[in-house]
């Protein structure tokens, strides 16, 4: 168990809906990276917060949404679903965006657009 | 940008025998990190090695150790005595090392799928 929780564990929706994933980093970590894994493009980085501020974006879509919380639990905001957003979505926190070398995975959020 | 290759797909290896899987990549960067990481079945995300670029000793854990050429761009994954247990997806990753105001995001590669034959 890394320490870091994500809810739904599975999430079946239709197109065109909005979901919002939900992610608590380990106790004392400040950064929290989103993550999306899917068949076509592999693991691929989405965005990072750090202190609820944004940090940095990568191959987010601008459907696509998160933000950190004074708790600092993160959510991920996915709108007009496309069968195409199916995919495992992790979040991983670590202590701070600098000097630290290791990210912990949370277990995913399955979802499924059909 | 930095890009992570695997070039194997797939791979098999008898149990308590070693497997060696392959991991390039690209980066003008001269100090950064790099990460093997064991995706099972359950889908969670389980490091197990790290290498830091500026160590020219090759990182071990247990039974995994690591391969890591600097100058080629290599840094590949040996699992000595493979159990039932490793068979997974394997992924490669890089890390910058300094980001300044940017990111430490992992890029990963595509994966490497490790099956056990009793």
């Amino acid at each position: 168990d890394s320490g870091v929780t994500q809810t739904p564990k599975h999430l079946i929706t239709a197109t065109g809906q909005r979901v919002t994933l939900r992610c608590s980093p380990r106790s004392g970590d400040l950064s929290v990276y989103w993550y999306q894994q899917s068949l076509d493009q592999g693991l691929q980085f989405l965005i990072q917060y750090y202190n609820g501020e944004e940090r940095a974006k990568g191959n987010i879509l601008e459907r696509f949404s998160a933000q950190q919380f004074p708790d600092l639990h993160s959510e991920l905001n996915l709108s007009s679903l496309e069968l195409g957003d199916s995919a495992l979505y992790f979040c991983a926190s670590s202590v701070a965006a600098q000097d630290t070398y290791e990210q912990y995975f949370g277990p995913g959020t399955r979802l499924t657009v059909t | 940008a930095q890009t992570v290759t695997q070039s194997q797909p797939e791979m098999s290896v008898q149990e308590a025998e070693t497997v060696t899987l392959s991991c390039t990549y690209d980066t003008s960067e001269s100090d950064y990190y790099l990460f093997w990481y064991k995706q099972p079945p359950s889908r969670q995300m389980i490091l197990v090695i790290r290498q830091e670029a500026y160590k020219q000793q090759n990182a071990t854990e247990n039974r995994f150790s690591v391969n890591f050429q600097k100058a080629a761009k290599s840094f590949s994954l040996k699992i000595s005595d493979s159990q039932l247990g490793d068979a997974a997806m394997y992924f490669c990753a890089y890390r910058r090392m300094y980001s300044g105001a940017g990111s430490y995001q992992l890029t990963f590669g595509k994966g490497t799928k490790l099956s056990v034959i009793p």
